[in-house]
């Protein structure tokens, strides 16, 4: 156990409709990140919060927005969903932010939210 | 295009075995790469993770190469046990600290 949550385990739900995914990072993180597993694209980084903020931005899609409230637990948000959202999501944490150039940040995985889309 | 590759595709030893597995990236500008073991279904755990100035670097059974100059990873697993089975995923984080993650290698161990 990593120590990381994410809810719910499990999600279905049809093509348009928007839903929300949750993450509690492990006690004493800062940075939460998010990822997308699929099976044709593989794992693909979505976004990264430290403190509040966003830190880091990779593949997300417009239709995609995260947050990262106060008590630093982050919410990913998906709207007019399609059939090829469907896939594992990831949240990891870390405790530093994981800036370029300083000692890389050690994460930690989630069990992910797998989300079928019908 | 930053891309990371990694080979075989897949691979099946015999408990007790040695294997190397291969990663080859053109991620730049370069900031770490790490290793990461991920079961099926559960999210990925951390093996090793080097930065530019850093070799070699293991974790158990684990040892990680990294050479900077070639572009090149390669992940050992000495002495393999049955739950050594899983996929073996490389990921290069750039300066503008994107992660680019390689497709991973399939390892299954059998008895």
């Amino acid at each position: 156990d990593s120590g990381v949550t994410q809810t719910p385990k499990h999600l279905i739900t049809a093509t348009g409709q928007r839903v929300t995914l949750r993450c509690s990072p492990r006690s004493g993180d800062l940075s939460v990140y998010w990822y997308q597993q699929s099976l044709d694209q593989g794992l693909q980084f979505l976004i990264q919060y430290y403190n509040g903020e966003e830190r880091a931005k990779g593949n997300i899609l417009e239709r995609f927005s995260a947050q990262q409230f106060p008590d630093l637990h982050s919410e990913l948000n998906l709207s007019s969903l399609e059939l090829g959202d469907s896939a594992l999501y990831f949240c990891a944490s870390s405790m530093g932010p994981g800036l370029a150039g300083r000692a890389p940040a050690e994460q930690y995985f989630g069990p992910g939210t797998r989300l079928t889309v019908t | 295009k930053n891309q990371v590759e990694q080979s075989p595709q897949s691979l099946i030893i015999l408990e007790g075995k040695n294997c190397t597995l291969q990663c080859n990236y053109t991620v730049s500008p370069f900031s770490n790469l790490r290793w990461y073991k991920q079961d099926t279904g559960r999210g990925p755990v951390s093996l090793t993770i080097m930065t530019f100035s850093e070799n070699t670097k293991s974790n158990g059974r684990y040892t990680a190469t990294l050479d900077a100059d070639t572009k090149q990873s390669s992940l050992h697993i000495t002495a393999s046990q049955l739950s050594d089975s899983a996929s073996y995923i490389c990921v290069v984080r750039d300066y503008g600290q994107n992660f680019v993650f390689g497709p991973g290698t399939r390892l299954s161990v059998l008895p």
